[in-house]
């Protein structure tokens, strides 16, 4: 079945305390990004990648990072997590077309706290 | 910065009602998508629109992209309560510069009542 596979679904956690989420798509897609969701806001892009070793800031990536070693692996990084990411955090991929994104295919989502 | 406005931001009508979602910006979009997110889950792809002025029809659903490609709407007629849901629009930016970067609108929370 094709799917994004994020993890932990859910977690919280204190300020400073170094976290990672991951994320696999098993559709062999090369684009794949990661967004956070608050109230009213909408999806925000934090880091994208549209090979593998290759990343870009999205609009909003203070306080994160990502790698791309693999091509079907895009984990997300909190160095020193603080409350203002406690978010739901959605990654993506997608088959892009040119110069578009596609149609994106979104995991589950990782619910995170920050204490 | 493009920006997508969408409106109305909540939204809770009678089951057999019709119902209009619009999605707006001052920019161009090369195309724009719409998705629709339920609880727990993450957004899943309804329709993408690409020509200025094209109507699209998914059973119940119509959706149009502005012959500007600036604005879409989302019209939902006869509702239903498995229409319930969050829909977002999505652009993709009509410039080189913003490549890759999708841009959501801040979504609509529409709830179907029995």
């Amino acid at each position: 079945e094709a799917q994004v596979t994020q993890n932990p679904r859910y977690l919280i956690t204190v300020t400073g305390k170094k976290l990672t989420v991951t994320c696999s798509q098993n559709m062999n897609h090369e684009y794949m990004s990661w967004y956070r969701q608050d109230p009213g806001l909408g999806l925000r892009q934090i880091y994208y990648s549209m090979n593998v070793e290759v990343t870009d800031k999205g609009d909003v990536p203070e306080g994160y990072k990502v790698s791309r070693k693999e091509k079907r692996n895009f984990p997300l990084i909190l160095e020193s997590p603080s409350p203002n990411q406690t978010s739901l955090y959605f990654c993506a991929s997608s088959f892009r077309q040119g110069e578009n994104t596609g149609e994106l295919f979104f995991g589950e989502g990782s619910r995170l706290t920050v204490l | 910065t493009q920006l997508l406005e969408q409106s109305p931001q909540f939204l809770s009508i009678q089951e057999g009602e019709n119902l209009t979602v619009y999605c707006n910006s001052s920019s161009v979009f090369s195309s724009l998508q719409w998705y629709r997110q339920e609880p727990g889950e993450g957004p899943v792809l309804l329709v993408t629109v690409v020509t200025g002025g094209e109507v699209k029809k998914l059973k119940r659903l119509t959706f149009q992209f502005g012959d500007a490609r600036k604005d879409s709407s989302l019209h939902i007629t006869a509702a239903q309560p498995g229409d319930t849901g969050l829909y977002l629009c999505a652009g993709e930016p009509g410039n080189m510069d913003s490549s890759y970067k999708l841009i959501f609108g801040s979504g609509t929370r529409l709830l179907v009542r029995p």
